[in-house]
């Protein structure tokens, strides 16, 4: 079953508009990372914020995460036809399994030019 | 550094056939796990190698199996191939040295169609 889930599934913009992906989450994480796919190709890590971080901050990325709600969001600001692609969140549970990760449903963006 | 490199990118295969599919991770890194994707179950873990162990596993039926070698290269085997299998198997890498999972470096991915 999947931890995450993520909201929209998919999501148009114009290009120079910001994007923002959320996910939610079930169980106590130790670390959440959002990835971003080109359609049929590997994953591509984009950043990680581990579970004591609040906010993190990568180029036109800002991820934040609330633990107490179980939910991160992803802004991408000043996008660009390059960012279109499907976006995971994945985490790394804080106990048992942790050897792993558990990806959400993933968000599409199409960016406009 | 080179990436992860999975071999082969696509084949097709039908049911009842068995196929093996190879991932070399990048230089250095011990950890390689595989996961499956497809549209109507999205990304799924199948399990994590570690200098030639396996360490964790999902929940997948045995005729999913894996294992990795010495030089940290990591096959994984399906055997008996229904319809479902069809879909994009992703072998990632990384350190493998911390107690959790961090940034995984993935492969392009093969892409199985089962007829």
């Amino acid at each position: 079953s999947q931890q995450g889930e993520e909201d929209p599934q998919a999501l148009s913009i114009q290009e120079g508009e910001n994007a923002t992906m959320n996910c939610s989450y079930k169980t106590s994480i130790n670390n959440l990372q959002w990835y971003r796919q080109n359609s049929g190709r590997g994953l591509v890590h984009l950043i990680l914020i581990r579970s004591n971080e609040r906010e993190k901050h990568s180029g036109r990325l800002r991820v934040t995460l609330d633990t107490s709600k179980k939910s991160s969001s992803l802004l991408i600001t000043a996008s660009r036809a390059a960012d279109t692609a499907s976006y995971f969140c994945a985490t790394a549970l804080s106990s048992g399994s942790a050897r792993q990760l558990t990806f959400g449903s993933g968000t599409q963006l199409t960016v406009l030019p | 550094k080179a990436g992860v490199t999975q071999t082969p990118r696509y084949l097709i295969k039908t049911r009842g056939q068995q196929v093996t599919l190879s991932c070399s991770p990048i230089s250095g890194h011990r950890s390689v796990s595989w996961y499956q994707q497809t549209p109507g179950q999205g990304l799924q873990f199948l399990f994590e190698y570690f200098s030639e162990t396996q360490r964790n596993k999902g929940n997948f039926p045995g005729r999913f199996s894996g294992r990795q070698f010495s030089n940290s290269r990591s096959e994984m085997n399906v055997s008996t191939l229904e319809l479902g299998d069809s879909a994009l198997y992703l072998c990632a890498s990384s350190l493998g040295t911390s107690g959790r999972t961090g940034e995984l470096f993935f492969g392009e991915g093969s892409r199985l169609t089962v007829l």
